[in-house]
């Protein structure tokens, strides 16, 4: 089966422009999440839909971040205005059903966003 | 909310040796434990898990415990080989809730 789809790749852009991030899960996946990965650290969750509804966003930036998941299969995330700390990988990953118990996560291969 | 933390933060071991890397969650509600592997530029990859039901698994030369009154849980890797080189990741999560990843373990096997 086809994997977790992200575009871009890579992105560059200058501080205080925005930036988005689209995100295509595994056909049939309920659940999508979207991840922030700052070099040398673990994926920190930002949003967390169940189909099209939001589970948690309780790390979501809100005031810069936004996301969402219409239809409950393809999702963006946007960034606006950014900074330069938020240069990081970008993953976004899907599971079969509710997260949590017995439910692995398929990530995407991530966008890489630099922020000058 | 859940805590997850992780040592030793860098690991190297000789080939053929083995490896344990330890979490400690802080949340007794979380239930499902799963390790990952991301090697360089590479997506995450999910190696084992474990529920909380359940004290030990085990895959080949990768297994994982649970110790649920201490709330810690760890991995091995027996007979290392220079393709396990890379940042292996532990989180846990509580059904419903969200992941929460470890900061990861340097994973180096020297031949």
């Amino acid at each position: 089966e086809a994997g977790v789809a992200q575009s871009p790749r890579y992105k560059i852009i200058e501080k205080r422009q925005s930036v988005a991030f689209w995100c295509n899960p595994i056909s049939g996946h309920a659940t999508l999440y979207w991840y922030q990965q700052i070099l040398g650290q673990g994926p920190k969750l930002l949003i967390q839909f169940q189909n099209n509804g939001v589970v948690d966003d309780s790390q979501l930036p809100k005031d810069r971040f936004s996301a969402e998941r219409l239809k409950g299969v393809d999702s963006t995330l946007k960034i606006q205005p950014a900074k330069l700390e938020d240069s990081a990988v970008y993953l976004c990953a899907s599971s079969p059903g509710r997260g949590g118990v017995g439910n692995e996560q398929f990530f995407g291969p991530g966008t890489r966003l630099t922020v000058l | 909310g859940e805590n997850v933390e992780q040592h030793p933060s860098t690991l190297s071991v000789q080939e053929g040796d083995s490896a344990v890397i330890k979490c400690t969650y802080s949340d007794s509600a979380s239930n499902y434990f799963p390790w990952y592997k991301q090697e360089l530029g590479k997506r995450p990859q999910l190696i084992i898990d474990i529920r909380s039901n359940v004290g030990e698994k085990k895959d080949q030369r990768i297994a994982v415990t649970l110790n649920k009154t201490a709330k810690h849980f760890s991995l091995h890797i027996t007979e290392t080989q220079p393709e396990d080189s890379a940042v292996y990741f532990c989180a846990a999560n509580n059904y419903g809730q969200n992941f929460v990843f470890g900061p990861g373990t340097r994973l180096s096997v020297l031949p």
